[in-house]
């Protein structure tokens, strides 16, 4: 079975400074697709970024990237000149590319806290 | 247009009673998801639906949970007999089943609480 790792309970970054979260996942196959999340205290889930495991670019949104290391299973995120607004929960998940198979297996999470 | 809406945003409940938690998805998004959140834990998956049926349904902790869905559209997750371990928030989510992706999209939960 997949799992999901998040080893980070809680990061602090300062504002405008840049902080990697950390995410590991274990599975057996070779196609699969990652996300990270984002949950503000408003409890909404915001897609932040997603990676296709068979595309070797790492994937880029504005100031997030993800640092894709495939075969030791890991996709951190760096955020890059943090914002207040960035403070909240953040999920790593995992889904399967078959059908019938569509649900996401998440992380625990990490909560990130910006320090003006 | 409008996101995942769920409702009620907050329902407290006595131990023994049965709670009906309701989820309207994106308008053509045939996949929906129920996750549970429990305080301190990650999201834990219950159901999928694509279309009215569930051909995923691993994830309903006992048999006091259940779930349906109509019309391929609005989805009810009812737990009956609540217990005060089924306190914690409900989050669904739907997505389209036709691309390469299927990101799901997340409604702002229901946050349920058992006395």
């Amino acid at each position: 079975a997949q799992t999901v790792t998040q080893s980070q309970p809680e990061m602090s970054v300062q504002e405008a400074e840049t902080v990697t979260l950390s995410c590991t996942y274990d599975t057996s196959e070779s196609d699969y697709y990652l996300f990270w999340y984002k949950q503000p205290p408003s409890r909404q889930m915001i897609l932040v970024i997603r990676q296709e495991a068979y595309k070797q670019q790492n994937a880029t949104e504005n100031r997030f990237s993800v640092n894709f290391q495939k075969a030791a299973k890991s996709f951190s995120l760096k955020i890059s000149d943090s914002q207040l607004g960035d403070a909240a929960m953040y999920f790593c998940a995992y889904r399967r590319p078959l059908a019938g198979t569509y649900k996401y297996i998440f992380g625990t999470g990490t909560r990130l806290k910006v320090l003006a | 247009g409008a996101g995942v809406s769920q409702s009620p945003s907050n329902k407290v409940t006595e131990k023994g009673k049965d709670v009906e938690l309701r989820c309207d998805p994106i308008s053509g998004h045939t996949a929906l998801y129920w996750y549970r959140q429990s305080l301190g834990q990650g999201l834990e998956f219950l159901i999928y639906f694509q279309g009215n049926s569930a051909p995923d349904k691993s994830g309903l902790p006992s048999d006091r949970f259940s779930a349906e869905r109509t019309g391929g559209s609005v989805s009810t997750l009812t737990i009956q007999r609540t217990q005060q371990e089924d306190s914690a928030v409900y989050l669904c989510a739907s997505s389209l089943t036709s691309g390469t992706a299927y990101e799901q999209y997340f409604g702002p939960g229901t946050r349920l609480t058992v006395t």
